[in-house]
């Protein structure tokens, strides 16, 4: 499985726009690169996924350059409920969806 | 829409004591995994199940024992629980393949005494 390497923590205020990038050097042909969110007391919640290029939902977006070493999520006009820890994964092992989840990246949007 | 539902939400239990922690999915999945969290941490792989009657190790299967009893329902059993396992356990399904997506159930909060 591709480590993933991102930022512990980041602050924003209301109203921006908030970038997450992962570094994923090792990234197989196969992979797909996901995003989860997940807030206190619950559990993950799939935010997008991607292959190459960009990815946009109505939550997010996500830019994926083409060697595909890294990935930028990508959150429009940010609120205080955006506030949670991101997880950038890579890849599955085996094709069975087994993924490893690294510490993510902590979100605090400030009012 | 349930998705998918873990049984108990909370439980304290003594040292020494058994568990087993309950998971189902309503959305025909054929994989479905067991995390942990502790407190500050992301989640850990503690089981999966790729496909009904298999069953494999994750990153940190020592203490507990799985059974996925059909399509739907999954299972962890702590046989002596000890207070290293005081955790959040999720549980989780996908379709299988690396692009899809897993879904979470709300977890159990597990402190051991």
């Amino acid at each position: 499985l591709a480590k993933t390497t991102q930022p512990i923590s980041m602050d924003s205020y209301e109203g921006q726009e908030v970038n997450i990038t992962c570094s994923h050097n090792n990234i197989a042909t196969n992979d797909y690169i996901t995003w989860y969110q997940q807030f206190p007391s619950q559990g993950p919640r799939f935010i997008i996924q991607g292959y190459k290029t960009k990815v946009t939902n109505e939550v997010a977006s996500l830019f994926i350059p083409a060697d595909r070493k890294s990935s930028t999520l990508s959150l429009p006009r940010v609120s205080l409920s955006d506030t949670a820890v991101y997880y950038c994964l890579v890849g599955d092992e085996g094709n069975t969806g087994k993924l490893i989840f690294g510490q993510g990246t902590t979100l605090q949007v400030k009012p | 829409n349930a998705g998918v539902t873990q049984t108990p939400k909370f439980q304290v239990l003594k040292t020494g004591q058994s568990m087993t922690l309950q998971c189902a999915q309503d959305m025909n999945h054929n994989s479905m995994y067991w995390y942990r969290q502790d407190p500050g941490m992301g989640l850990r792989l503690i089981y999966y199940s790729a496909s009904e009657g298999t069953t494999d190790k994750g990153e940190v299967p020592n203490g507990y024992n799985v059974s996925r009893l059909n399509k739907r329902e999954f299972s962890l059993r702590l046989e002596s629980a000890a207070p290293s396992q005081t955790s959040v356990y999720f549980c989780a399904s996908s379709g299988g393949a690396g692009n899809q997506p897993q879904h979470f159930g709300d977890g159990t909060r597990l402190s051991i005494l």
